[in-house]
């Protein structure tokens, strides 16, 4: 198994520029989240999802779109994007929201900067 | 995450040192994850305590839940190169979500 991959590992964007960042995994997991990690905030909530075709705002929605159309994929979507949106965000996935006994698999990171 | 505060903030031990990371919450604690995280790569799940009083050992690393405190600590015994990253530790507060602190850097010099 492949587990959660990310693409791009990198990327660089210029202001107002849209890009979607992918996410895929290979265990048939229902539950699947994005997360952006910067410094001295942790890892905050961006959208997650808990099946194809559900998903849900987390802690941190404005910017970013998802969509869930197949149980592999839940892709992340800056539709314009801003400084603020430059960090590392993290993919994952488990095998339901129960946050007990219910271990997340993260992916390696997307590093966005955008200038 | 306020709601959520590791210490220390980065740590810097010999090899073969122990050490001590500490995770505190200030909502009532219903379980707690210990993940690992290395520059360039995913968080890697270390182990989940969510009885009080509960410890676990994986190798070197011991955590433990003390929910009186609403606090866990991580101990790594005789520290390795091996160990060194950052650790970061997740609560389980309320409700369906997983809050995650923010990180402990720890560096082994050989």
């Amino acid at each position: 198994n492949a587990g959660v991959t990310q693409t791009p590992k990198f990327q660089v964007l210029k202001t107002g520029q849209s890009m979607t960042l992918q996410c895929a995994q290979d265990m048939n997991h229902e539950y699947m989240s994005w997360y952006r990690q910067d410094p001295g905030m942790g890892l905050r909530l961006i959208h997650y999802s808990v099946g194809a075709g559900i998903t849900d705002q987390g802690e941190v929605p404005n910017g970013y779109n998802v969509s869930r159309s197949t149980t592999e994929d839940f892709p992340l979507r800056l539709l314009s994007a801003a400084p603020s949106q430059t960090s590392v965000y993290f993919c994952a996935s488990s095998y339901s929201m129960k946050p007990l006994n219910n271990e997340q698999f993260f992916g390696p990171g997307t590093r966005l900067t955008v200038l | 995450s306020q709601e959520l505060e590791q210490s220390p903030q980065s740590l810097i031990v010999q090899e073969g040192k122990n050490l001590t990371i500490n995770c505190t919450s200030s909502k009532t604690l219903y379980g707690l994850y210990w993940y690992k995280q290395k520059y360039g790569e995913g968080l890697i799940f270390l182990m989940m305590l969510q009885k009080g009083g509960e410890e676990k050992s994986h190798e070197k690393i011991t955590a433990k839940l003390d929910e009186k405190k609403q606090q866990s600590s991580l101990h790594i015994t005789a520290s390795q190169p091996s160990h060194a990253g950052i650790y970061l530790c997740g609560a389980v507060t309320s409700g369906s979500r997983l809050t995650f602190g923010e990180g402990t850097q720890l560096t082994v010099n050989p």
